[in-house]
């Protein structure tokens, strides 16, 4: 079955740094790997998602990369802000299943000012 | 933006004791789900339902574990006789579809911190 690993688990970065977080996955069938954000108290929520059919996605400052080959995605965060502070997420789909996703272990960003 | 509504968002119960967790999934959303989140660990998959029945579930979703959609708006996650390990965070969560091609993102609800004492 998928299993998603995820790197690293903490990740401290200044203030308008950029931030990566690199996930792998193990069934090469999967075709959909989102990045969820959690902040304190809250669900997960969706903040990109990329499919099977393309390598790279952007949206402002977040952009996820896509490496089949490799069977990795990355999540990559440019001009990073303390709102982006939280514990992320990535996660892959159980190919064959009724869309349960697996999840990473997540990585507890910090962005200091 | 629709949203998918959790409650309570914090239950404190005796061992032993059934709890019943509530979630109200977008309207016109057809996939439901149940995750639970031990305190700092990863989200793990419950249970998925579609069409009024159970699709899938975890080695977790033991026979203490049920859910119910009991009307057309209303989804339910009950635990018969809670243990000390079920202390969690419940998360619910919809899905418009599900594809072997395409995959439409879940929204997940906030959330019942579920305390068994």
């Amino acid at each position: 079955g998928e299993n998603v690993e995820q790197h690293p688990s903490t990740l401290s970065v200044q203030e308008g740094d950029s931030a990566v977080i690199k996930c792998t996955y193990s069934d090469s069938a999967s075709n959909y790997f989102p990045w969820y954000k959690q902040e304190l108290g809250k669900g997960p929520q969706l903040i990109i998602d990329i499919r099977s059919n393309v390598g790279e996605k952007k949206d402002q400052r977040i952009a996820v990369t896509l490496n089949k080959t490799a069977k990795h995605f990355s999540l990559h965060i440019t001009e990073t802000q303390p709102e982006d502070s939280a514990v992320y997420f990535c996660a892959a789909p159980v190919v064959g299943s009724q869309g349960n996703l697996i999840f990473g272990k997540g990585t507890k960003l910090s962005v200091k000012p | 933006e629709p949203e998918v509504t959790q409650t309570p968002s914090h239950q404190v119960t005796q061992m032993g004791q059934e709890v019943i967790l509530r979630c109200v999934p977008i309207s016109n959303h057809l996939y439901f789900y149940w995750y639970r989140q031990i305190l700092g660990q990863k989200v793990e998959f419950l249970v998925s339902f579609y069409n009024n029945e159970i699709s899938e579930k975890s080695e977790i979703f033991d026979d203490q574990f049920s859910v119910e959609r009991p009307d057309g708006s209303n989804f339910t996650l009950k635990i018969r006789s809670t243990k000390l390990e079920d202390s969690a965070m419940y998360f619910c969560a919809s899905s418009e579809g599900v594809g072997s091609l395409l995959f439409y993102g879940y929204t997940f609800g906030s959330g019942t911190r579920l305390t068994v004492v």
